[in-house]
C-alpha cells in the first residue's frame, strides 16, 4: 500500500526558507487519480491546509500563505515538497503531506507520519 | 473561507456508550464532508469521506450523516481504541478547512 514520509530540516531560522520533501512509496505518485497536499499543525491545535499539487504541477494554494508557499512535484523521484518562505516562530508545527482521492471526493486517506519543524534562532 | 464547527468541543464517554459529534459548515457543502480521527503524536485516520462513506478498513460502529451545512459523526458503541480527537473537513471549496475537533476522552 502507498506510504508517505516526510523529510528536511526539524529547526529553521526566522526569517529563512522551510523546505520539506514528501517521497511516496508502495506506487506511483502518478498513479491514479489523486492530488497531493501539505497540512500543518501547531502544538495542540487544530489542522491547516497549506496547499495540492497535482503530478503535472498544476497547484491549488491557501491564500493565508500563498505570498509564501510554494509546492513542486519531482515524478522521477516519487516525490513532491514544500518550501515556505519568510518563516517566524508561528510557522513552528508538525507538517503533514496527504494524498487527496479523488474518488473520496477531496478527502485525504493517506497521510505522511509528520514531521516537527521549529522555527527558532 | 467556509468556517467550521464542531459541538461539542469535547465529550466524556464510557465503553459501550453512543457518541454523537456535529460539524456545522458556514456554507453549503453538498456532501463534500470527510471525517478524521487523530491519537496523540500522530497523523489523522479518514473515518468518513462524502458526508456518510465508510473508509475501507474502518469499523462500521462509526457512521455519517448530513448534507449540506449539518453533520453527524455516531460511534454507536465506544471501544477503547476510540478515544481521541475528531475532525470533520471540507472539500467543497478552496481554501479546504477542518473544524477545530472534538475530543472524546474517558468518563
Amino acid at each position: 500500500q502507498v506510504q508517505l514520509q516526510e523529510s528536511g530540516p526539524g529547526l529553521v531560522k526566522p526569517s529563512q526558507t522551510l523546505s520539506l520533501t514528501c517521497t511516496v512509496s508502495g506506487g506511483s505518485i502518478s498513479s491514479g487519480s489523486y492530488f497531493w497536499s501539505w497540512i500543518r499543525q501547531p502544538a495542540g491545535k487544530g489542522l491547516e491546509w497549506i496547499g495540492r499539487i497535482f503530478t503535472s504541477g498544476d497547484a491549488n494554494y491557501n491564500p493565508s500563505l500563498k505570498s509564501r508557499v510554494t509546492l513542486s512535484v519531482d515524478t522521477s523521484r516519487n516525490q513532491f515538497s514544500l518550501k515556505l518562505d519568510s518563516v517566524t516562530a508561528a510557522d513552528t508545527a508538525v507538517f503533514y503531506c496527504a494524498r487527496e482521492a479523488v474518488v473520496a471526493g477531496g478527502a485525504f486517506d493517506v497521510w505522511g507520519q509528520g514531521t516537527v519543524v521549529t522555527v527558532s534562532s | 473561507d467556509i468556517q467550521m464547527t464542531q459541538s461539542p468541543s469535547s465529550v466524556s464517554a464510557s465503553v459501550g456508550d453512543r457518541v454523537t459529534i456535529t460539524c456545522q459548515a458556514s456554507q453549503g457543502l453538498s456532501t463534500w464532508l470527510a471525517w478524521y480521527q487523530q491519537k496523540p503524536g500522530k497523523a489523522p485516520k479518514l473515518l468518513i469521506h462524502g458526508a456518510y462513506n465508510l473508509q475501507s478498513g474502518v469499523p462500521s460502529r462509526f457512521s455519517g450523516i448530513g448534507s449540506g451545512t449539518d453533520f453527524t459523526l455516531t460511534i454507536s458503541s465506544l471501544q477503547p481504541e476510540d478515544f481521541a480527537t475528531y475532525y470533520c473537513q471540507q472539500s467543497h471549496s478552496f481554501p479546504f478547512t477542518f473544524g477545530p475537533g472534538t475530543k472524546v476522552d474517558i468518563k
